[in-house]
């Protein structure tokens, strides 16, 4: 699976757009790129996934560049309760083994 | 409601004894997994099953058995053979191979 390069961490004002950035300059064009999140002590949160074309669903939205090295996770009005450790991960939809969890992104929710 | 289980939240115990985890799911999937997770780090898989009565062997495998007896279940004996035990332990269920994982709430174990 291909590695993912996220800041270590960010801040956001409670109301506003969170943007999350990773990079992933190897991927093949094989490979998704999914993205979870973990609420301290909790377990991982799947939150969305995309190949090529940019995805929408009830938590946030994926944008995924044309040449698909890097992607940007946004979440349109953060919450204090967004606030977690943001992991983007790549891997190849048949793979039957773990998903590959780097250090991910800290984001802080700031009232 | 859907989802997955693991039981206790919080287990203690004495080094040299041997502890089961319990992990259970009713989401009717297929494959499940356990992984290992330490302060400030990434999740590490310890085994992962695909299906009923079969069991792969993880990044770290060694000193941590499994089963995979129903589909709804695949607990996690953690042995004495396992050098470092205390961490937060993660188990998921997919329902398929290359699907998205849900996770259960984890158990933090702690050895002294």
């Amino acid at each position: 699976d291909a590695k993912t390069t996220q800041p270590t961490s960010m801040d956001c004002a409670e109301g506003r757009a969170a943007n999350l950035p990773c990079n992933h300059s190897t991927i093949s064009g094989n490979e998704y790129v999914y993205w979870y999140r973990q609420i301290h002590s909790q377990g991982p949160q799947y939150i969305i996934h995309g190949l090529k074309n940019n995805e929408t669903n009830e938590m946030a939205s994926l944008i995924i560049t044309e040449d698909r090295k890097s992607s940007t996770l946004i979440l349109p009005h953060a919450t204090l309760r967004d606030t977690a450790v943001y992991y983007c991960i790549v891997r190849d939809s048949g793979s039957a083994r773990q998903l590959t969890f780097g250090s991910g992104t800290q984001l802080t929710v700031l009232p | 409601d859907g989802g997955i289980t693991q039981s206790p939240k919080y287990l203690f115990r004495k080094e040299g004894q041997n502890v089961t985890l319990s992990c259970e799911q009713n989401l009717n999937h297929d494959a499940m997994y356990w992984y290992r997770q330490d302060p400030g780090q990434g999740l590490r898989l310890i085994y992962y099953s695909q299906i009923v009565n079969d069991f792969q062997k993880g990044d770290i495998a060694e000193g941590y058995s499994v089963s995979r007896e129903k589909k709804e279940s695949f607990p996690l004996t953690v042995t004495s053979a396992q050098k470092n035990p205390t961490a937060f332990y993660l188990c998921a269920s997919t329902v398929s191979p290359g699907y998205e994982q849900y996770f259960g709430p984890g158990t933090r174990l702690t050895v002294t």
